[in-house]
């Protein structure tokens, strides 16, 4: 049981946009601007692609977007290509204790 | 372009102490300015935190682990490591080293992750 949670599971055509949710609660995602996201390939390391909520990352694609609601935040990939065919995981700073918490994982398959 | 390369062996019996090492290339991480922590994923699942250590040599555990990790820096000057001991078949997962600028909230370089097994 991860500490955010995401969908297992995502897809889409190519072109189309889809949204990948993360939930976490008034002590993490709720109460910091301070939500990540990560694209991973198989047998890579994470790679950021969206900090502080909404901020992309020099050389990331305008197509990755980030926003948050409440308790959830969400990464929005418009124009989908084959290549964004990945897992993504999100992340949030937590105050005290663990620091920083983790989703799942929700892995994307462009159709 | 920094980058960072975990290491270690793949394979370490129960009750034992796993022991990896990352190695930074592209930049010295006694210059400060970055945090360094391991974070591992489980087969399956999602990612957990470790610890991290600053240049200084301060570190700070995730506490459900805290009794059973060290982090230090290493020997050389662009390493640093992870010892957990007391390690049972939960704490097989992909160990990563990564890095977080210091006064930023997120990891903005990882390794490509080394694999642990605990089995006798």
């Amino acid at each position: 049981q991860s500490a955010l949670t995401q969908p297992a599971s995502v897809s889409g055509s190519p072109g189309q946009s889809i949204t990948i949710s993360c939930t976490g609660t008034s002590g993490d995602v709720g109460d910091y601007n301070y939500v990540s996201w990560y694209q991973k390939y198989p047998g890579q390391g994470p790679k950021l692609i969206i900090y502080d909520v909404s901020i992309r990352p020099s050389g990331i694609s305008n197509r990755f977007s980030g926003s948050k609601s409440g308790n959830t935040a969400s990464l929005t990939i418009s124009g989908l290509q084959a290549e964004d065919e990945a897992d993504y995981y999100c992340s949030s700073y937590s105050g005290g204790g663990t620091l920083w918490l983790f989703g799942g994982g929700s892995k994307l398959t462009v159709l | 372009q920094v980058q960072l390369q975990e290491s270690g062996p793949g394979l370490v019996k129960p009750s034992q102490t796993l022991s990896l090492t990352c190695t930074v290339s592209g930049g010295s991480i006694t210059t400060g300015g970055y945090h360094w922590s391991w974070i591992r994923q489980h087969p399956g699942k999602g990612l957990e935190w470790i610890a991290y250590i600053y240049s200084s040599g301060s570190t700070y555990y995730n506490p459900s682990l805290k009794s059973r990790v060290a982090i230090s820096l290493g020997t050389s000057q662009n390493q640093f490591s992870l010892k957990l001991s007391s390690v049972t078949a939960a704490d097989t997962a992909i160990y990563y080293c990564a890095r977080r600028p210091l006064a930023a909230y997120y990891f903005d370089s990882w390794g490509r992750g080394t694999l642990v097994t605990v089995s006798s």
